[in-house]
């Protein structure tokens, strides 16, 4: 089954305490991306990666790492989590250069940063 | 920059009659736009998309979209109303042209449809 897959789904830490989200898509995809969701804001993009060893900012990418040295694998990393990071975070993925196809969500991980 | 307004955070409507959730865009060029649907504790799902040529976009489970250049929107449309089409709604746009390659979002707008 196509899917993207993301772990943990739920995750409460402390200010302060690196923690990563991993983020694996089975398609195949060249681009993919990160988003966190708040309400009233909708999804804001944090990075996306166009492909292997290249990725770019979105948004709102202050606080967080990202990475992708395999193309089926894009983790988000928070190496000191601050309170306002506590969101509902989203990763996706779709094919080629990713302008026209639809992306492929995950089913989101909450965070609570304590 | 690019942006999309939602300007309705709520819409409800009764079942059997038509909906319309709101979006308008801006962006650099010609656009691509997204309809996505999200249902409690899930990511979201496409539902259509406008690329190029005909203005009236159809999609998945009888939902339609009209692009209109001149009004920059993109409404999302279904003819009659289920229950089941209660979900938060988002509109999307990305630049059609260029390097860039980010997507941006709308904030969302709640559908209930009543019973």
């Amino acid at each position: 089954e196509a899917q993207v897959t993301q772990n943990p789904r739920y995750l409460i830490t402390v200010t302060g305490k690196k923690l990563t989200v991993t983020c694996s898509q089975n398609m195949n995809h060249e681009y993919m991306s990160w988003y966190r969701q708040d309400p009233g804001l909708g999804l804001r993009q944090i990075y996306y990666s166009m492909n292997v060893e290249v990725t770019d900012k979105g948004d709102v990418p202050e606080g967080y790492k990202v990475s992708r040295k395999e193309k089926r694998n894009f983790p988000l990393i928070l190496e000191s989590p601050s309170p306002n990071q506590t969101s509902l975070y989203f990763c996706a993925s779709s094919p080629g250069g990713g302008s026209n196809q639809p992306q492929h969500f995950g089913d989101g991980t909450r965070l609570s940063i304590l | 920059a690019q942006s999309v307004a939602q300007p309705e955070d709520q819409v409800n409507v009764a079942e059997g009659n038509p909906l319309t959730v709101k979006c308008t865009y801006s962006v650099s060029g010609n656009p691509y736009l997204f309809w996505y649907v999200q249902y409690p504790n899930r990511g979201l799902q496409f539902l259509l998309k406008y690329i190029t040529g005909d203005n009236l976009v159809k999609g998945s489970y009888g939902f339609e979209a009209e692009f209109n250049k001149s009004q920059t929107s993109f409404h999302l449309k279904k003819p009659s109303a289920l229950v089941s089409d209660s979900a938060l709604y988002f509109c999307a746009v990305r630049q059609g042209s260029g390097s860039a390659r980010q997507l941006t979002f709308g904030s969302g707008t709640q559908l209930t449809v009543l019973p």
